[in-house]
């Protein structure tokens, strides 16, 4: 079956240490984005890609970083920089050009 | 900047009653419009799509939006809730394949 496979599905991070959420695709969609989800405050923005070896700054980008080295795969890093990063963290991809965005099951990150 | 509101935070209506979740939105010009929803610790899910055409639109699990470009309003509709509807509802606004602006969410409980 197609669609968006994000792992872990819960990650725990040290102080001062640095986390990377994986999120990878089948579905051939050239755009895909990193979205953070936190109670009562809908989804924001982290990053977006909408072609390999190419992304953009989102809403809410200070303390993350990503990569896009292959049209599946959109891994996103939480730094140490990222002072506050317990969230719901959400990847999901589109057909460039098109809507909509199709979403997977998450990573919830928590702080040890 | 656009802007997407959900004025209802939460609402609990009874099983087989009517539902409507509301969505008002800010844009330079009309967006491609979505209701999404949320099942607890999952992605989200496309219920229905607006892109132009006949603004009423359905979707799946017998939800219907309406969108009235006077009001700049899309809201969410069903005319019997059943007790597995129970989840958040997310509006969101965008463009081609630029980024999604989303709601704060409005979270449904039905009550037996």
């Amino acid at each position: 079956d197609g669609g968006i496979t994000q792992s872990p599905k819960y990650l725990f991070r040290k102080e001062g240490q640095n986390v990377t959420l994986s999120c990878e695709q089948n579905l051939n969609h050239d755009a895909m984005y990193w979205y953070r989800q936190d109670p009562g405050q809908g989804l924001r923005l982290i990053y977006y890609s909408q072609i390999v070896n190419d992304f953009q700054k989102g809403d809410i980008a200070e303390g993350y970083s990503v990569s896009r080295e292959k049209k599946e795969s959109f891994p996103l890093t939480v730094t140490s920089a990222q002072k506050n990063p317990t969230a719901f963290y959400l990847c999901a991809s589109t057909v460039a050009g098109d809507q909509p965005q199709h979403f997977g099951d998450g990573t919830r990150l928590s702080i040890l | 900047a656009q802007s997407v509101t959900q004025p209802d935070i939460h609402i609990t209506v009874s099983e087989g009653a009517s539902l409507e979740l509301r969505c008002n939105y800010s844009y330079g010009a009309t967006p491609y419009l979505f209701w999404y929803v949320q099942s607890p610790g999952q992605g989200l899910q496309l219920l229905l799509k607006y892109f132009s055409g006949d603004t009423l639109v359905q979707g799946i699990k017998g939800f219907e939006a309406e969108f009235k470009r006077s009001q700049s309003s899309f809201n969410l509709r069903k005319p019997s809730v059943h007790w597995s509807d129970a989840a958040e509802y997310f509006c969101a606004v965008g463009f081609g394949n630029e980024k999604l602006t989303f709601g704060t969410g409005t979270r449904l409980t039905i009550i037996p």
